[in-house]
């Protein structure tokens, strides 16, 4: 079956557009995560929606970073007013659980920003 | 707060040849530990896992052991292909309710013929 989808798969954003990342998950998947991937490091946690839920916003580096999860599936992740230290590979993941566990995570293949 | 290291690269060795990569881990309580794996051009796939202590996760040749006394989950391999030249992450699963992942830098491994 589909696995995780994002979009655009390449984004160029001048200092200060705003920015939106699109995340369709796997279908009837109850978990997705965003995660920010800098270049040569592991990828870091942003944020967290069980079904339609935000339960975990803790990683979001500023309040220019938002993320919605309206109906429980597709995600959109959006950046105002991008900076330089934005410029990342930003992954989304979907689980089927809604409860921490050995559960694996099906990564998408990234979203690449690039701002200048 | 929980955090993951992994030795640093670029690993190069000879395609037969055997293969660890290092990680070890800080955390309270037990958590579960991954390894996923980065092929060029490709997403996060996951390689292996181990829930509790003593636990061997396993696939494609590749095993990592979960020892408690030691906080490490080291990765190996006896015999590598050309075709394991990949980026390798060790990550732990937060003990939070959300199970995000934590992970380690990454590790290259690049195997010549």
């Amino acid at each position: 079956g589909a696995g995780v989808s994002q979009s655009p798969r390449y984004k160029v954003a001048k200092r200060g557009q705003d920015v939106a990342l699109r995340c369709d998950p796997i279908s009837g998947h109850v978990s997705l995560f965003w995660y920010q991937q800098a270049l040569g490091q592991g990828p870091e946690f942003l944020t967290y929606f069980q079904n339609e839920a935000q339960l975990d916003k803790s990683g979001l580096p500023s309040d220019r970073f938002f993320a919605e999860r309206p109906e429980g599936s597709v995600s959109t992740l959006k950046i105002q007013r991008t900076q330089q230290e934005d410029s990342a590979v930003y992954l989304c993941a979907s689980s089927p659980r809604g409860s921490s566990g050995p559960y694996e995570q099906y990564f998408g293949p990234g979203t690449r920003l690039t701002v200048t | 707060g929980n955090s993951v290291t992994q030795m640093e690269g670029p690993v190069t060795l000879s395609e037969e040849a055997f293969l660890t990569i290092n990680c070890t881990y800080t955390a309270t309580g037990y958590p579960s530990l991954f390894w996923y794996v980065q092929y060029p051009g490709e997403g996060l796939q996951l390689l292996l896992k181990a829930t509790k202590a003593d636990d061997k996760g396993s696939n494609k040749g590749f095993e990592a052991t979960y020892r408690k006394e030691t906080t490490s989950f080291h990765l190996e391999k006896g015999s590598v292909q050309v075709s394991d030249s990949a980026v390798y992450f060790c990550a732990l699963s937060d003990l939070s309710n959300t199970g995000k992942l934590i992970f380690g830098q990454g590790t290259t491994l690049q195997v010549k013929p």
